[in-house]
């Protein structure tokens, strides 16, 4: 079975330019989490999804970062315009119930670049 | 704020010792509690678990611990072996799930 597939896996930009993640969860999985890893915060969550509705976005750095859920098997992580703080491995991960147990199964992660 | 907290950035321990990883949260609306593993280029994957209804969790060479009222919990991996080099992240799930900031364990030969 595929895990969560990430796109792209790199990604090499120039700030101000609009980057978009995306990422295709793990087929009959109702959960999705975009989380960001950091040296100095390590895996922060971003926001989380369940069955395709936001539920908590209050990690979401700024108004320049935005995601969306259009249907079970897609979900993009948006920023626009980025800059050079943003540069980071942000990862996907899905999980099946949309409970409070329950490990996530995380995608391989989006290196971002931003110079 | 920094929900869950792994306060020891790096572990060093000689093969066939005891590691103990170490875990604080501030949030008691916690109720489930997880230990990941991760190594370099690749995503966070599972390794063992515990409910806040118990204090302890075994599986193989790994232990999870859970104090409750001191909102602390523990990995104990023994005997600790080479392949465990990795950083390990401690999670805690009310719904949306909060990592730690990770602790690299390096088990020497």
């Amino acid at each position: 079975d595929a895990g969560v597939i990430q796109s792209p896996r790199h990604e090499v930009t120039e700030m101000g330019q609009e980057v978009t993640l995306r990422c295709k969860p793990i087929s009959g999985h109702n959960s999705l989490f975009w989380y960001r890893q950091t040296m100095m915060r390590g895996l922060e969550l971003l926001i989380y999804f369940n069955n395709n509705v936001p539920i908590d976005d209050s990690g979401m750095p700024e108004d320049r970062f935005s995601a969306k859920m259009p249907n079970a098997s897609f979900s993009t992580l948006k920023i626009q315009p980025s800059e050079p703080r943003d540069s980071a491995v942000y990862f996907c991960a899905s999980r099946r119930q949309a409970e409070v147990a329950g490990e996530l199964f995380f995608g391989e992660g989006s290196r971002l670049t931003v110079l | 704020d920094q929900q869950v907290k792994q306060n020891s950035p790096s572990l060093s321990v000689q093969e066939g010792r005891i590691s103990i990883l170490n875990c604080d949260y501030t949030n008691s609306m916690f109720d489930y509690f997880l230990w990941y593993k991760k190594y370099p280029a690749e995503g966070p994957t599972f390794l063992i678990s515990i409910s806040s209804i118990k204090d302890k969790n075994e599986d193989g060479r790994f232990t999870v611990f859970l104090n409750k009222s001191a909102k602390h919990l523990s990995l104990h991996i023994v005997p600790s072996q080479p392949g465990d080099s990795a950083v390990y992240f401690c999670a805690a799930s009310a719904m949306g799930m909060r990592f730690g900031a990770g602790t690299r364990l390096t088990v020497k030969p």
